[in-house]
This record gives structure tokens, sequence and C-alpha cells, in this order.
């Protein structure tokens, strides 16, 4: 079964303008990870955020987490045609071993 | 450094037939990971190896999926009797340590016809 959920499903801009996508879970965490995917490289990690933090930068990546409303946000500054994919959040569930618990993803479309 | 590798990449095979799918994870990390992915949806966990044990086999979906590292580095999944709805991509990782980034390889897609 799924555990979070991203929104939205889609998302389409324009290259230059910056995307976010939200995640949200239903139970508490150890961790939670934002994956890449494309048809070219498969899944790639991207960002690891643990429960005692609330923010984390990797480049042109921010993600926040909110342990209190069970829900995370990636934020993709200044896109490129590149970053088209879809991205997945995932959880590791406290005392769930290191297993992986994905959401449903977001399919971003970056336009020239 | 060479990643997670997955073989073979494509599987065609009958309703009613057996197939292994192996996983080659990055040299030096003990634990390596299975997941489903169906078309449209996140991957799904299926079994988690710490060094040659099973820490974790919850996501098994029956007694007809097996997996087996028995020398803690290569990984073996075994689907008896498969049907059309074990068609998906299977998916392999790896990570050096427990709470860590897991590292995917590009995936077996089994399609059963």
């Amino acid at each position: 079964s799924q555990q979070g959920e991203e929104d939205p499903q889609a998302l389409s801009i324009q290259e230059g303008e910056n995307a976010t996508m939200n995640c949200s879970y239903k139970t508490s965490i150890n961790n939670l990870q934002w994956y890449r995917q494309n048809s070219g490289r498969g899944l790639v990690h991207l960002i690891l955020i643990r429960s005692n933090e609330r923010e984390k930068h990797s480049g042109r990546l921010r993600v926040t987490l909110d342990t209190s409303k069970k829900s995370s946000s990636l934020l993709i500054t200044a896109s490129r045609a590149a970053d088209t994919a879809s991205y997945f959040c995932a959880t590791v569930l406290t005392g769930g071993g290191n297993k992986l618990t994905f959401g449903t993803g977001t399919q971003l479309k970056v336009e020239l | 450094g060479a990643g997670v590798s997955q073989t073979p990449s494509n599987k065609v095979t009958e309703k009613g037939k057996y197939v292994e799918l192996r996983c080659d994870p990055i040299s030096g990390h003990t634990a390596l990971y299975w997941y489903r992915q169906s078309l449209g949806q996140g991957p799904e966990f299926l079994i988690y190896f710490q060094g040659t044990g099973a820490a974790d086999d919850s996501g098994l979906p029956n007694d007809r999926f097996f997996a087996v590292r028995p020398e803690g580095s290569v990984s073996t999944l075994k689907i008896q009797r498969t049907e059309r709805g074990d068609s998906a991509v299977y998916l392999c990782a790896s990570s050096p340590r427990v709470n860590n980034e897991q590292f995917f390889g590009p995936g077996t897609r089994l399609t059963v016809l």
C-alpha cells in the first residue's frame, strides 16, 4: 500500500519558473526522501530529510518537513527542461526498518 | 564507480512459468532491497536484506515469491507459477547502511502473457 500522496499529480511549467510539489503521509517517520524518475535514468535519490530537521537545501532543491502536519514539500528553483520527470516522496517509518514507502508521484513537465 | 545492475532488463514469460530476476548491488553495500512498480504507481516494497538474511519480507505478496542473497552480495528474486498480475517493473536498490539513501538499479520489466 502507498503511504503518501503527492500533490499535484501533474504539473506543467515554463523553463525558469519554480516548481513546488507537496507530499503528505500518515504515520510517524524516521526520515523522508525525494526521488526523481525518468525513462532515461531510472530512480535517482535527490535529498533526505530526517524527522528532527525542518529544511534542507541541495543546489536548486529545497525540501521542508512539517512533522506536526505530516507533510513535506519539494521546491525546484529556476527549472530546466531536463527537470522533466516524475518525482516521488518516500518515507522510512519509525520502527519500520529501512524500507521505503513511496507516494503516488508528481509528473513534472518543464517546457521551453 | 559501478551502480546497481539488474538482469535481464526485460523478461517476457507465459502464465504459470518460473522466473528469476538478478540484482548486483554496489560493492560494499550491506543492505539490499526489492521493490515492484506498476504503471502509474510508486514503487512498492517487497523484501529487504541486511547481509545474507532477509530482515523484512513483509511486502512479498504471497508464497509464490521468494528471494535469496546467499553470500551477502548478489540477490535473486524468484517467482513461481507466474500470473498476469505479476507484470511490473521489479526494482532493486542497495544502501551502505540503515536509514541512508538507496541507490536503485534500472529495473527488470517483467511481462507475463
